[in-house]
């Protein structure tokens, strides 16, 4: 069973702060997506990355794929309250079993 | 385009009752999915569809079936609701296998 941890769980922050939030595996995925979830609403696609090694930015997000397509990260510099929200990774291996991690919830206070 | 959309938004229902959810997608995405989420959960399989007369099942699949006669419909089933069953269930589809488009959720309570 191909699983994906992510931590920390939970994260509360002062905003300004910067953090970083990790997606592991044992199992090596073809691709990788991070979402974001607001209360009472379904996930939202943020990004998808595909290579090895791949990092792309999306304004103050930053995110990064392993060399070995195992894992990944999510950075958020000087975060704001507005980041507030549950991000979720998710990942698609060649055999199309989708696999969502458990989530990082995330609170940034004003 | 109205992406997708699901209903209904919220539900009751007591032990033992079946009911439909609906979903649907205007999108022409081959692929479709549903999901439950419960607290600390995440988001688990429930069924999924790669194309219209094609499911498999997903993490959790007892006590759900799916149908998909065509490209835009994907409706969950319950057979006999069970409280166990009381989550957020959230529709999904996708062009791929990898960027999925949520509906907004349908919230069932089984008493």
């Amino acid at each position: 069973t191909q699983l994906l941890e992510q931590s920390p769980q939970f994260l509360s922050i002062q905003e300004g702060e910067n953090l970083t939030v990790y997606c592991n595996s044992s199992s090596v995925f073809s691709s990788l997506q991070w979402y974001r979830q607001e209360p009472g609403e379904g996930p939202v696609l943020l990004v998808t990355v595909v290579t090895g090694g791949e990092v792309k930015k999306l304004k103050r997000l930053t995110f990064q794929f392993g060399d070995a397509r195992k894992d990944s990260s999510l950075h958020i510099t000087a975060a704001q309250p507005g980041d507030t929200g549950l991000y979720l990774c998710h990942g698609s291996s060649n055999t199309g079993k989708l696999i969502f991690g458990q989530g990082t919830t995330l609170q940034v206070k004003p | 385009n109205a992406g997708v959309t699901q209903t209904p938004k919220f539900q009751v229902l007591k032990t033992g009752q079946s009911m439909t959810l609906q979903c649907a997608q205007d999108m022409n995405h081959e692929y479709m999915s549903w999901y439950r989420q419960d607290p600390g959960m995440g988001l688990r399989l429930i069924h999924y569809s790669v194309g219209a007369g094609i499911t498999d099942q997903g993490e959790v699949p007892n006590g759900y079936n799916v149908s998909r006669s065509t490209t835009e419909d994907f409706p969950l089933r319950l057979l006999s609701a069970a409280p166990s069953q009381t989550s957020v269930y959230f529709c999904a589809s996708s062009y791929s296998h990898k960027n999925w488009f949520f509906g907004p959720g349908t919230r069932l309570t089984v008493l």
